[in-house]
């Protein structure tokens, strides 16, 4: 079946730069996404990688390389609003198209 | 107005019980989903329903079942409840089929099975 990976807690301080990793096992991979969920909210889109390279909306970039089953995604000029959970997750053919999410990754944000 | 909603948010119950939870979705999206997040967070995939299509996990109990009386709704029914089933589930929608990696999701609903 399919298997994610990501970190599952990492610190920064205001202001700062934070990439978090995502390494992914599918079988016909279709695309690579990335939500942010706050506690006790609703995960949100943030974006999705189909094809390689960079995609940037405004301080979040994502990254994709499907040679090395490998994403990311950078947070630039941290602020403490950007505190939440993040997750990577894949579609592919082996999930008929549906979202498979991985485990998260816990962002603390400190002043 | 609210794209994906959700009844209700808060739901205790005794083990046994059968409950459900509505989701309405009013953003015409051809695709609704319904998943479940336990207490490490983990985003699990219960179900897809799509144009009468229902792709459900294989992992997911026969105790659980969508309804979808029309493309708008997918209500989740779950059987006689336990104590594992105790997370919060979440319904999402996306547009134009599986064709993308963009759901939007309502703001949950928390089951706590007593």
């Amino acid at each position: 079946g399919q298997s994610l990976e990501q970190p599952s807690e990492v610190t920064a301080v205001e202001g700062a730069i934070v990439q978090i990793n995502c390494t992914y096992q599918t079988s016909g991979f279709y695309g690579l996404s990335w939500y942010q969920q706050h506690d006790g909210g609703a995960p949100t889109f943030l974006s999705y990688n189909a094809l390689d390279g960079l995609e940037e909306t405004g301080r979040f970039s994502s990254f994709l390389s499907r040679s090395d089953s490998y994403g990311y995604l950078l947070l630039q000029e941290l602020q403490m609003k950007d505190s939440a959970s993040y997750f990577c997750a894949v579609r592919d053919w082996r999930s008929q198209g549906n979202l498979i999410f991985g485990k998260g990754t816990k962002l603390s944000v400190k002043p | 107005d609210t794209a994906v909603s959700q009844t209700p948010k808060y739901l205790v119950t005794q083990m046994g019980n059968d409950k459900s939870i509505k989701c309405e979705q009013n953003l015409g999206h051809d695709t609704m989903y319904w998943y479940k997040q336990d207490s490490k967070k983990f985003l699990k995939i219960m179900f897809s329903y799509n144009n009468k299509e229902l792709i459900i996990n294989e992992t997911v109990p026969n105790r659980f079942s969508p309804k979808s009386p029309d493309k708008a709704h997918l209500n989740l029914h779950i059987n006689s409840l336990e104590l594992g089933d105790s997370a919060v589930y979440f319904c999402a929608s996306s547009p134009g089929g599986r064709n993308t990696g963009e759901l939007f999701f309502g703001e949950g609903s928390r089951l706590t099975v007593l």
